[in-house]
């Protein structure tokens, strides 16, 4: 059974970084692209970015786009995200998420999510 | 980007009721298009990809339907555990986008 597992949330003050874990069991993690989504508090789902089976590749959504980076490395069975330049807006749990299948599918396994709280 | 707008925001119905929530895309997506039910503190779960094929363990009264820009979830006969938020999500190139979500509610 794959799972993925976040890890690395927390309180960050505004303009601190922060980065968060994604770490998958499983032997086919380099296999699938991996990708983030988040939901602030109370609010609806914001898909953030995917980064590819090998890693280079990558897309972004214009609301974190210049001020995250995502990388992962594959023998280790973990995708990095880097938040940067964080604002109250930031303030969200975010989650890891692949597809079931390669190719071009939604997102059949998630993580648990970890919650961020952006506050001075 | 793809604009998603999903309707109504809020559903209040009876445990038995067949609902449908829509979803309209602000441009053409064939068929790439997925469904999400979300639990309160819980990630979100799969119920439809292809906009109409179920995914597997997904019981049978949820039902996907539409292409193009036009698209609908319906519970055929709706549960105790269906009372959820459910969310469309469009996979038609990047940026992937959601919609804004219909919460179901016990009328």
């Amino acid at each position: 059974q794959v799972q993925l597992v976040e890890s690395g949330g927390g309180v960050v003050q505004p303009g601190r970084p922060l980065r968060l874990s994604c770490t998958a069991s499983g032997s086919d993690f380099s296999y699938y692209a991996i990708h983030w989504v988040r939901q602030a508090p109370g609010k609806g789902l914001e898909w953030i970015t995917v980064i590819s089976y090998d890693g280079k590749t990558q897309f972004w959504a214009d609301s974190v786009k210049g001020r995250f980076s995502v990388s992962r490395d594959n023998s280790k069975n973990i995708v990095h995200l880097q938040l940067s330049s964080l604002t109250g807006e930031d303030t969200a749990v975010y989650f890891c998420a692949r597809p079931s299948y390669g190719g071009n599918y939604p997102l059949a396994i998630w993580g648990q999510g970890t919650l961020v709280t952006v506050s001075s | 980007d793809i604009q998603m707008t999903q309707s109504p925001s809020t559903l209040s119905a009876s445990v038995g009721d067949r609902v449908t929530i829509t979803c309209r895309a602000s441009q053409s997506l064939g068929t790439s298009l997925a469904w999400y039910q979300q639990k309160p503190g819980k990630a979100p779960k799969l119920l439809i990809f292809l906009a109409s094929e179920l995914e597997s363990g997904v019981p049978s009264r949820f039902s996907g339907s539409g292409s193009g820009t036009e698209f609908a979830l319906t519970i055929s006969s709706l549960q105790p555990d269906d009372f959820a938020t459910y969310y469309c999500q469009h996979y038609n190139g990047f940026p992937w986008t959601f919609g804004h979500g219909t919460k179901v509610e016990i009328k």
